[in-house]
């Protein structure tokens, strides 16, 4: 049971370039999340989507999009990036809404913009 | 909006002993769930424990307990005899009815051998 699959790991862009970092849950979960995280700010919310076929901006969604591909696959873009992109990106899912509710987390990838 | 604040951005304790860390939250909710997760250096997010708001009992995980109160929007975790292994970043987490996670800014423990 592989959870959840981020990739790349590592990226390193040229400010201006684009990028789709891409996520993959295997648990038939509803909702699914993009956090970045910077050292002194947490993990926050860029957007998420929080049943198939929705999505609903976070706390920080300037400058990307993300696309809800079906109900396991969850994309972040980054259409021009600039260092001020230059982050921890965690890409999460949910789908018990229960007494059992937790976030489940990929590993991250860490993206420098130069 | 809703929003989480951690106060203590670094702490340390000495090993064996006790820290608690504190938590504060803002919603107008009265339904939600509340979380600490744990962040090693390996950068994996692990859930410590969780509390269901309208749970008036607070959870525990072992040497893990919460000090909830409803009322003054508090939620602090309690680490009992820590260990070396408990060194890592802590977040608070807040989900409400739209199943959006928002955390709070994190608190850097350090366990001292």
């Amino acid at each position: 049971n592989a959870g959840v699959t981020q990739t790349p790991k590592f990226q390193v862009l040229k400010t201006g370039q684009s990028m789709t970092l891409q996520c993959a849950q295997d648990m038939n979960h509803n909702s699914m999340y993009w956090y970045r995280q910077d050292p002194g700010m947490g993990l926050r919310l860029i957007y998420y989507s929080a049943s198939e076929g929705t999505t609903d901006k976070g706390e920080v969604p300037n400058g990307y999009n993300v696309s809800r591909l079906n109900k396991r696959e969850f994309s972040l873009r980054l259409e021009s990036a600039a260092p001020s992109q230059t982050s921890v990106y965690f890409c999460a899912s949910s789908g018990e809404h229960t007494t059992n509710e937790k976030l489940f987390f990929g590993s991250g990838t860490q993206l420098s913009v130069l | 909006a809703q929003t989480v604040t951690q106060s203590q951005p670094e702490m340390s304790v000495q090993e064996a002993e006790t820290v608690t860390l504190s938590c504060t939250y803002d919603t107008s909710e009265n339904n939600y769930y509340l979380f600490w997760y744990k962040q090693p250096p390996s950068r994996q997010m692990i859930l410590v424990i969780r509390q269901e708001a309208y749970k008036q009992q607070n959870a525990t995980e072992n040497r893990f307990s919460v000090n909830f109160q409803k009322a003054a929007k508090s939620f602090s975790l309690k680490i009992s005899d820590s260990q070396l292994g408990d060194t890592a970043m802590y977040f608070c987490a807040f989900m409400g009815g739209t199943y959006k996670y928002i955390f709070g800014t994190g608190t850097r423990l350090k366990v001292l051998a």
